[in-house]
């Protein structure tokens, strides 16, 4: 088992619709977790990043997480075509740099 | 800054060859990590460096591949002899201190055939 789990997808929304991205981890050590979008063909960047439960807004993205179920997600609201990548789920102990990645998911916007 | 740069963009070898991936980090980051991404494993960390010093290569697959940081702007990751199952893209990524943000290069597409 992985230690960082997210659905490949893909996960198919209508423009302007609510997207959810969804991640657990199994590592109760991990305190921190990240949100990158990737481009097909592109690097991994940087959306949010969360380490309080709870919501975290930034724009059109909030993350929620929630350490007693073990779960992050990520919701885009107004989604656009823009928004069409892979998203990857990420997750770090403290004290340690190391960013353990989930095999993101997939999402795709229709206009 | 130009950001995290990697060298060659692309590189195709034949199985045996011995093949070296280039990585320049964003100046005065103090963390260096080697990723590599394949559909099936997605992105894993292979190695990473503070301050010059290799502090977790657990996820180094075989004696097959090393890391060098022979200084803080620089690193290389060697794999010898490579084999087909080491196609992958290969990432190199940076960051300062225990700031949250990795930046990534453009990442190292390896195909060996």
């Amino acid at each position: 088992q992985k230690e960082v789990e997210q659905n490949s997808g893909p996960l198919s929304v209508p423009e302007g619709a609510i997207a959810s991205l969804n991640c657990t981890y199994s590592d109760r050590g991990s305190q921190s977790f990240f949100w990158y979008r990737q481009y097909s063909g592109k690097s991994p960047e940087l959306i949010m990043f969360i380490y309080s439960n709870g919501d975290k807004e930034d724009g059109r993205f909030t993350a929620q997480l929630n350490k007693a179920s073990q779960y992050v997600s990520l919701l885009i609201r107004d989604s656009q075509p823009s928004d069409s990548a892979t998203y990857l789920c990420a997750g770090k102990n403290t004290g340690f740099q190391k960013l353990v990645f989930g095999t993101g998911t997939r999402l795709l916007v229709s206009p | 800054d130009a950001g995290v740069i990697q060298s060659p963009r692309h590189e195709v070898t034949e199985m045996g060859q011995e093949v070296t991936l280039r990585c320049k980090p964003i100046s005065g980051h103090d963390y260096l990590f080697w990723y590599r991404q394949t559909m099936m494993r997605g992105l894993e960390l292979l190695i990473y460096f503070n301050n010059n010093v290799p502090i977790d290569d657990s996820g180094m697959p075989e004696d097959r591949f090393s890391a060098k940081m022979p200084n803080a702007s620089f690193s290389t990751l060697k794999i010898q002899p490579s084999e087909p199952r080491d196609s992958a893209v290969y990432f190199c990524a940076s960051s300062f201190g225990t700031a949250t943000e990795a930046f990534f290069g453009q990442g190292t597409r390896l195909t060996v055939v």
